[in-house]
C-alpha cells in the first residue's frame, strides 16, 4: 500500500532532550516535506527536500533540523525541544514535487508535547 | 510572499444541505489552489484541486471555483453527509517558489 509513514504517533518530552520524529514514503517520491499544525494557523511548512541531500527552509525552520540522505527516508530533528515546539506535525511527500507534482501525500501525523 | 485566508473557522450545517468554505489570496501570480480533508486521527487528503486558467472544477458532490480577479477561491459541497464532517484546509502554490501556503482551516459539521 503506498502511504508516509511517521513514527511515533504520540511523544511526550521533557525541555532540552533531543529527539527525532521519522518519515518514510514507499512511493519512490523525489519531494518530502514536513508541516506542523496549530489551532487557528493551519499548516506550515518546517522544511522541504527536492531530492536527496537537497534541503531547503520553509516558513518556520527554527529549532528544527532535517537530513535527506536516502530517497524514501526524511527525519525531523529537534536538538533541544522547547515548550513552543508542542505541536502536531505531519510529513508529506509527492512525486516530483511543486510545481510540477503538486499533490502531497500525508502521514497520519505525530502529536507532540514538550514539558 | 503568499497569505491565504479561510473563512469561516467552524461551519455547522443540516444533512442534505450545502456548505461553501471560502478562501483568499495574496499573490496574483498563484496558479495551483488545492483543497485537503483532514478526518480526525488522520492526515490531510486531497480532494480537489483547480488551476489559474479554470474557472470551476466539479467532482461529484464538490465543486470549487476560482475567481483570479478577486483572488478568491471557494470549496463548495452539496448534499451533505455526516461522513463529510472534518477539517477542510484550502491552499495557494506560487509560480515563483515550492512553498505551499495552507489556509487554517474549517471544521465542517454535518447533523444528521
Amino acid at each position: 500500500e503506498a502511504q508516509v509513514t511517521q513514527n511515533p504517533r504520540y511523544l511526550i518530552t521533557v525541555t532540552g532532550k533531543k529527539l527525532t520524529v521519522t518519515c518514510s514514503q514507499n512511493m519512490n517520491h523525489e519531494y518530502m516535506s514536513w508541516y506542523r499544525q496549530d489551532p487557528g494557523l493551519g499548516l506550515r511548512q518546517i522544511y522541504y527536500s527536492m531530492n536527496v541531500e537537497v534541503t531547503d527552509k520553509g516558513d518556520v525552520p527554527e529549532g528544527y533540523k532535517v537530513s535527506r540522505k536516502e530517497k524514501r527516508n526524511f527525519p525531523l530533528i529537534l536538538e533541544s525541544p522547547s515548550p513552543n515546539q508542542t505541536s502536531l506535525y505531519f510529513c508529506a511527500s509527492s512525486l516530483s514535487g511543486p510545481p510540477n507534482s503538486e499533490k502531497l501525500f500525508f502521514g497520519s501525523g505525530t502529536q507532540l508535547s514538550v514539558l | 510572499g503568499e497569505n491565504v485566508e479561510q473563512h469561516p473557522s467552524t461551519l455547522s450545517v443540516q444533512e442534505g444541505d450545502s456548505a461553501v468554505i471560502k478562501c483568499t489570496y495574496s499573490d496574483s501570480a498563484s496558479n495551483y489552489f488545492p483543497w485537503y480533508k483532514q478526518e480526525l486521527g488522520k492526515g490531510p487528503q486531497l480532494i480537489i484541486d483547480i488551476r489559474s486558467n479554470v474557472g470551476e472544477k466539479k467532482d461529484q458532490r464538490i465543486a470549487v471555483t476560482l475567481n483570479k480577479t478577486a483572488k478568491h477561491f471557494s470549496l463548495h459541497i452539496t448534499e451533505t453527509q455526516p461522513e463529510d464532517s472534518a477539517v477542510y484546509f484550502c491552499a495557494a502554490l506560487g509560480a515563483w517558489n515550492n512553498d505551499m501556503r495552507f489556509g487554517a482551516g474549517t471544521r465542517l459539521t454535518v447533523k444528521p
